[in-house]
C-alpha cells in the first residue's frame, strides 16, 4: 500500500464546478504540501500546511493530523485549473508523494 | 527575482554513458532538492543538500550522486546510465530546507536513455 494515497485519480468537472480532491497518508509529517502540475512538466507549490485550513483565491486546502487527511478544494473551477495535483508530505528525513490526480475542467 | 534554473532542459544519452544535470537555486536559498519523476514510479525524492553538504538521501542506487557548491548551486551524476533512468528530473530551491518551507521547483530537465 502507498504510503501517500490521492484520490480520485481522475476527475472531469464543468467549468464552475466545486472541486474536492483527497489525500490521506500512513507516516508521520512535518508537513503536507499541494502541488499543481501542468502538462510540459512545471510544478507549482500551491499550499504548505501542518494544521488546520489555508485559503488563496478559488483553492481552499485542509489538513486533520488524527485522521491522517488533507483535502483540497477549487471552488468555481475554470479550465485554466486543468492539471495534475499532486498530495506531498514531508518528514525531518525525506519527502513522499502521492500518485496525483489529473483534473480536467470543460467549458 | 530570478527563479529556478536547470540545465540542460532536454538531453539523450545511451545506456552505459553518464549525465550531469546542473540546478541554480533562488539568489539567496541555500537548499536544493533533487526529484525524479516518472510515469510508473510518479515522483521520487533522490536528495536534499544544504550549505554543501548532503542532507537526506531517497532510496536510489549509487550511481546517482549529487553535490552542491558554496554559491548554492547543484549538481546531480548518473553513471553507467540504464533505460528506466529516463525521466524528468526536477529540483526545487528553498531558504533552508526545513520541512514546513515552501519549495520553488525549476522546469526541470527531461532526460531520454536509448
Amino acid at each position: 500500500k502507498n504510503e501517500v494515497e490521492q484520490s480520485p485519480q481522475n476527475l472531469t468537472a464543468q467549468e464552475g464546478e466545486f472541486i474536492t480532491i483527497n489525500c490521506s497518508y500512513s507516516v508521520g509529517i512535518s508537513a503536507l504540501h499541494w502541488l499543481q502540475q501542468h502538462p510540459g512538466g512545471g510544478i507549482v507549490s500551491l499550499f504548505m500546511l501542518s494544521s488546520g485550513k489555508k485559503k488563496h483565491g478559488r483553492l481552499i486546502a485542509t489538513i486533520n493530523i488524527q485522521e491522517k487527511h488533507s483535502s483540497l478544494h477549487i471552488t468555481a473551477s475554470h479550465p485554466r485549473d486543468s492539471a495534475v495535483y499532486i498530495c506531498a508530505v514531508r518528514n525531518n528525513n525525506d519527502m513522499r508523494f502521492g500518485a496525483g490526480t489529473r483534473l480536467t475542467v470543460k467549458p | 527575482k530570478a527563479g529556478v534554473t536547470q540545465t540542460p532542459r532536454y538531453l539523450i544519452k545511451t545506456r552505459g554513458q553518464q549525465v550531469t544535470l546542473s540546478c541554480s537555486p533562488i539568489s539567496g536559498h541555500r537548499s536544493v532538492s533533487w526529484y525524479q519523476q516518472t510515469p510508473g514510479q510518479g515522483l521520487q525524492f533522490l536528495f536534499e543538500y544544504f550549505s554543501e553538504t548532503q542532507r537526506n538521501k531517497g532510496n536510489f542506487p549509487g550511481r546517482f550522486s549529487g553535490r552542491q557548491f558554496s554559491n548554492s548551486r547543484s549538481e546531480m551524476n548518473v553513471s553507467t546510465l540504464e533505460l528506466g533512468d529516463s525521466a524528468l528530473y526536477l529540483c526545487a530551491s528553498l531558504l533552508a530546507g526545513g520541512p514546513g518551507e515552501t519549495q520553488y521547483f525549476g522546469p526541470g530537465t527531461r532526460l531520454l536513455v536509448l
